[in-house]
């Protein structure tokens, strides 16, 4: 069965801390792993991922798929209280036209 | 560039009532998709339209159902309301599948059934 796992389910850090959230997936045929972040109701895109190895990075975030090991990491160095948010990741696989969402990591930073 | 927009924002229905959702994507946007949120189960895909056509379908009962029209609007219809449907419900707009590139999601019907 084609499922997302993602982790630590929850989170609390300082300001400044680094944090990482992990993401593992099994999906036939894989297509694509996105990054998305909830903050109170539209998630808004922050990555996609299609090739392993590759750095994707904006400001203080960044991310990289293993496609061989099925998972990504999405790093935030340097929180700010506004990083406090649901940080999701969904996959897609070929043909399929739809994302299958992981449960979505709660973080919470502290001033 | 107007965002998704998605009618009503807050429903409250009593069970065995229907219900229909509405969901405007960004103009020039084809695909259409539709999630249900809860706590305990996070976003489930519901279906994906494109360009009037139902290219998937998640694994929800024949009571969810919804269509695409020529402007890439898009309803969802729940039926015979339970209890268990209250969620939010969350459409996401991309230009062609949000597989591939960024979509957009709108701020969500909040449907709570008593």
């Amino acid at each position: 069965e084609d499922k997302v796992v993602q982790s630590p389910l929850s989170l609390v850090v300082h300001e400044g801390d680094t944090v990482t959230l992990n993401c593992s997936y099994e999906v036939t045929n894989f297509r694509s792993l996105l990054w998305y972040k909830q903050e109170k109701k539209a998630p808004t895109f922050l990555f996609m991922l299609t090739s392993s190895g590759i750095e994707k990075k904006s400001g203080r975030l960044s991310s990289i798929l293993d496609k061989k090991e099925l998972f990504s990491i999405l790093n935030i160095t340097a929180t700010q209280t506004g990083d406090s948010a649901i940080y999701l990741c969904a996959v897609g696989w070929d043909s399929s036209y739809k994302l299958i969402f992981g449960s979505g990591t709660r973080l919470l930073v502290r001033p | 560039k107007a965002g998704v927009t998605q009618t009503p924002r807050y429903l409250i229905k009593t069970r065995g009532q229907q219900v229909t959702l509405s969901c405007s994507p960004i103009s020039g946007h084809r695909s259409v998709s539709w999630y249900q949120q809860t706590p305990g189960q996070g976003l489930q895909f519901l279906f994906e339209y494109f360009s009037e056509t139902q290219r998937n379908k998640g694994n929800f009962p024949g009571r969810f159902s919804g269509r695409q029209f020529s402007n890439s609007r898009s309803e969802m219809n729940v039926s015979t309301l339970e209890l268990g449907d209250s969620a939010l419900y969350l459409c996401a707009s991309s230009e062609e599948t949000a597989m591939n590139t960024e979509a957009f999601f709108g701020q969500g019907t909040r449907l709570t059934v008593v």
